[in-house]
């Protein structure tokens, strides 16, 4: 079992329609990042938190520490929403990053 | 201004020939990496610097070798390039902060193909 697990691994949507990528780990962390790799290839950081809520327009991020879970949520998405979303996992007292297999998701005008 | 850039952006080769990617940040961060990514998508760490000193040292064949000539350089040079080298690689640079590796920017990827 992999330490990052994210679901679901693909998602198609609607546009308009509010959606969410889930991320569990199992090992302990100091910071937990979200980013997005568009279909050109490019890798974007969204987020990086290590507890709470944070929020970039559209955007909203969620961790619950004692869950070892975190959700990303999409209000309103839109056509280009569509990419991979990526969670990585900081262990405690380590610099390495834990990344997850990413979800696909589509946003379909 | 482009934050971190890597050079070329494609290559393509053939085996057993030795080839290198550049990479650049001009954010002041401390840290920079590399990464691969295979055609399935996953990230591996292949390497970082902090200071111009090794930090993270995957488990990579001793044919791919990092050098970071200052703490805004981090190359990486491939020596006997194999069909399995074929992938996507990303350079990222981050600032650690009070052990934790901080926002990372990536970036735009060098796509290497061996024939």
């Amino acid at each position: 079992k992999n330490e990052v697990e994210q679901s679901p691994q693909n998602l198609t949507a609607q546009e308009g329609e509010f959606i969410t990528i889930n991320c569990s780990y199992s090992v302990g962390i100091s910071a937990l990042h979200w980013l997005q790799q568009h279909p050109g290839g490019g890798i974007v950081s969204l987020f990086m938190l290590s507890s709470g809520k944070k929020k970039h327009g559209r955007l909203i991020a969620t961790i619950n520490i004692q869950e070892k879970h975190s959700s990303l949520h999409i209000t309103a998405s839109h056509p280009r929403d569509s990419a991979v979303y990526i969670c990585a996992v900081q262990k405690d007292s380590n610099y390495q990053l834990i990344w997850g297999a990413g979800t696909k998701l589509i946003i379909k005008p | 201004d482009t934050a971190v850039s890597q050079t070329p952006k494609y290559l393509v080769t053939q085996m057993g020939n030795d080839k290198s990617i550049k990479c650049e940040q001009n954010l002041g961060h401390d840290t920079m990496y590399w990464y691969k990514q295979d055609s399935k998508k996953f990230l591996k760490i292949m390497f970082s610097y902090n200071n111009k000193e090794l930090i993270i040292n995957e488990t990579v064949p001793n044919r791919f070798s990092p050098k970071s000539p200052d703490k805004a350089h981090l190359n990486l040079h491939i020596n006997s390039l194999e069909l399995g080298d074929s992938a996507v690689y990303f350079c990222a640079s981050s600032q650690i902060y009070r052990g934790n590796t901080g926002e990372l920017f990536f970036g735009e990827g060098s796509r290497l193909t061996v024939l």
